[in-house]
């Protein structure tokens, strides 16, 4: 069974600091990486991608992927309270192109 | 460009109930997936096309839900009879075709079974 998991949180990060999402997954032929934020009633909005090992920076936002260790993660530099939302993962594998969410993280920016 | 489009955004009915959900991909994207989202919870995979074809239906409960994508771009997800359990927002997304590509979610529509 393919799993995708993540702290659900909330995380309580104060305005101006790194907020820092974690996620593991189990299938080691995993290829694509995703980020995804989505506000409450709302529906998931991409952010981040990212399909090779090392760090891949987007204005705020920087992903971080290691395979052998199988997690990713997602560092958002100077918080801000419209960052406050759900951050879902999601991995796609290489064995069947099926794509797996976790559960996502409550992120709360604190003003 | 315009994104992915759902109609309607929120449904109400009675169980046992038949209930529909359309969907328009962003233009030149191939590949059209319907998700189901609870409440606390990623979204879980239904079926995925590639143009008219149903190339992971997998998850569907066939039983009671049927989906279709006639000429490979608008698509429809049925379900009849509609039970209590299926109240969730079910959520439509699009990509380039074939598999890794990125997703773009529709605003999905909420279903509420009385």
């Amino acid at each position: 069974q393919k799993e995708v998991e993540q702290n659900s949180g909330p995380l309580s990060v104060p305005e101006g600091a790194i907020a820092s999402l974690n996620c593991t997954y189990s299938d080691r032929v995993s290829q694509s990486f995703f980020w995804y934020r989505q506000y409450s009633g709302k529906s998931p909005e991409l952010i981040m991608s990212i399909y090779s090992n090392g760090d891949k920076e987007d204005g705020r936002f920087t992903a971080q992927l290691n395979k052998a260790s199988q997690y990713v993660s997602l560092l958002i530099r100077d918080s801000q309270p419209s960052d406050s939302a759900t951050y879902l993962c999601a991995v796609i594998s290489n064995r069947d192109d099926k794509i797996i969410f976790g559960k996502g993280t409550r992120l709360h920016i604190l003003p | 460009e315009a994104g992915v489009v759902q109609s309607p955004r929120y449904k109400i009915i009675e169980k046992k109930q038949p209930v529909a959900f359309w969907c328009n991909p962003i233009s030149g994207h191939n590949t059209l997936y319907w998700y189901l989202q609870n409440l606390g919870q990623g979204p879980e995979l239904l079926i995925r096309y590639e143009n008219e074809e149903a190339v992971d239906d997998s998850q569907l409960p066939k039983d009671r839900f049927s989906a279709e994508r006639l000429k490979g771009v608008d698509s429809t997800l049925k379900i009849q009879p509609a039970e209590l359990g299926d109240s969730a927002v079910y959520l439509c997304a699009s990509s380039l075709a074939g598999g890794g590509n990125e997703q773009f979610f529709g605003p999905g529509t909420r279903l509420t079974v009385l």
